[in-house]
This record gives C-alpha cells, structure tokens and sequence, in this order.
C-alpha cells in the first residue's frame, strides 16, 4: 500500500515551452501532497503545499507564476514548469500525506526534467 | 523554526559490519515524528524507519533501529549486517504534530557506501 507515481519519469524539452508533471496517489486519499526539487546529491527543497480543492502554499523564493500547482481530486496533483528554461533542469519529486499533520509521506519516484 | 542536522556527508562501511548515521535536530515541539528516507541510485525515497516522540521504545525494522535519545534531540540510525544494497543517500527528517502544515524538514543527508 501506499504508492504514489508520478509521470513523466523523465522529460527532454525546448527552452520556452511548458512542461506538465503528474503525481498520483494510487491506493489511498492524499489530502496534501508536497512538492520538492533536488539537485545532485543535495537534499530535497520543498518547493510548495498543494491541498486538494486550494491554492497551493508556495515556500519563500519559489515563483508562483513559473512553477503551477494544481491539486485537482484526492488523488491527483500536478505541476507545470511554465516556460521553462536551462535553469528549470533538475529532479523535481512528489510525495503525498494521507492525513494532514499525522501521516508519513509517501515518494513518488521522481522526474528529471532537462530543458536545452 | 525546526532543524536538522546530519554531520556526516560521507561514511562507508565494510559488508556485514554495522554503522550508525547520525542525527540531531532543534525544536521547540514536543509532539513529532522522525524519519529515516533512504534514496538508493535510482533517486526513489524510500521510508527506512519512523519515531514518534512521545514513544520511549526505539523503533526497530528488520536490520534498522535507532537509537532515539528525546533529551539531546538525538535520532542516530544503526545499520546491522550492511549488505551492498544500503548503499544509498539517507536523510533524516522531522515532522511537527499538527503545526507547520505537516511539512517535513529534511537533514542534508548521508551518503552511504557498503563495500564488498
């Protein structure tokens, strides 16, 4: 139990376009899900909040308007690079809560992202 | 504000020998949750072991256990009989009950290297 995915698992794209990533949770009901970036052997930087039916809450330094979240249903959050450019490429990793405050999050396994 | 602190960013250990990764972190709270992650090569997160502070038993998975003195704000992670497949980056990280919107403040991580 417990398994969130996340698609694409990795994603070549041309500076200046937009790029979509999914992460679900597969076999129980995510009231948050969280959204991190990591780079090379660093640890992961919490980019933003995301509760299903709200706005997402954005860490400080992170652009709202470069990086969309969307937390559609229980089960789906999305995140779309808007424009993305060389400075965008990294491994971006989604994990998901089953009870605000209590759970443990749950990985999903990661996209790279490389826009050229 | 919550931290952690991993002082360790390199540690190596022979096959079926023990090592303990450390871990210490500051906090006001008295009700939390501490983890270890484990991030193998292929970048997946993978819970290792959870604490709950109010419990004094040190929690035990298989041929991981912690040693987790509230006190010092200690939660050391002791590997028995490391096999090759440890090898990996391992993050500690704490979670506030019910404050800071479940947020997971993470370590900067342990790279871990079990030697054949």
């Amino acid at each position: 139990g417990a398994v969130v995915s996340q698609h694409p698992s990795r994603v070549i794209c041309k500076s200046g376009t937009s790029v979509k990533i999914e992460c679900r949770s597969l076999d129980f009901q995510a009231t948050t899900m969280f959204w991190y970036r990591q780079f090379p052997k660093k640890s992961l930087m919490l980019m933003a909040t995301s509760n299903e039916g709200s706005k997402a809450t954005y860490e400080q330094g992170v652009e709202k308007d470069k990086f969309l979240i969307n937390h559609a249903s229980l089960t789906l959050s999305t995140l779309t690079v808007t424009s993305a450019h060389p400075e965008d490429s990294s491994f971006y990793i989604c994990s998901a809560q089953a009870e605000l405050y209590q759970e443990t999050q749950y990985f999903g396994p990661g996209t790279r992202l490389l826009v050229l | 504000a919550q931290t952690v602190t991993q002082s360790q960013p390199e540690m190596s250990v022979q096959e079926a020998e023990t090592v303990t990764l450390s871990c210490t972190y500051d906090t006001s709270e008295s009700n939390y949750y501490l983890f270890w992650y484990k991030q193998p090569p292929s970048r997946q997160m993978i819970l290792v072991i959870r604490q709950e502070a109010y419990k004094q038993q040190n929690a035990t998975e298989n041929r991981f256990s912690v040693n987790f003195q509230k006190a010092a704000k200690s939660f050391s992670l002791k590997i028995s009989d490391s096999q090759l497949g440890d090898t990996a980056m391992y993050f500690c990280a704490f979670i506030a009950y019910n404050t800071n919107a479940g947020k997971s403040t993470f370590g900067d991580g342990t790279t871990l290297t079990v030697k054949p």
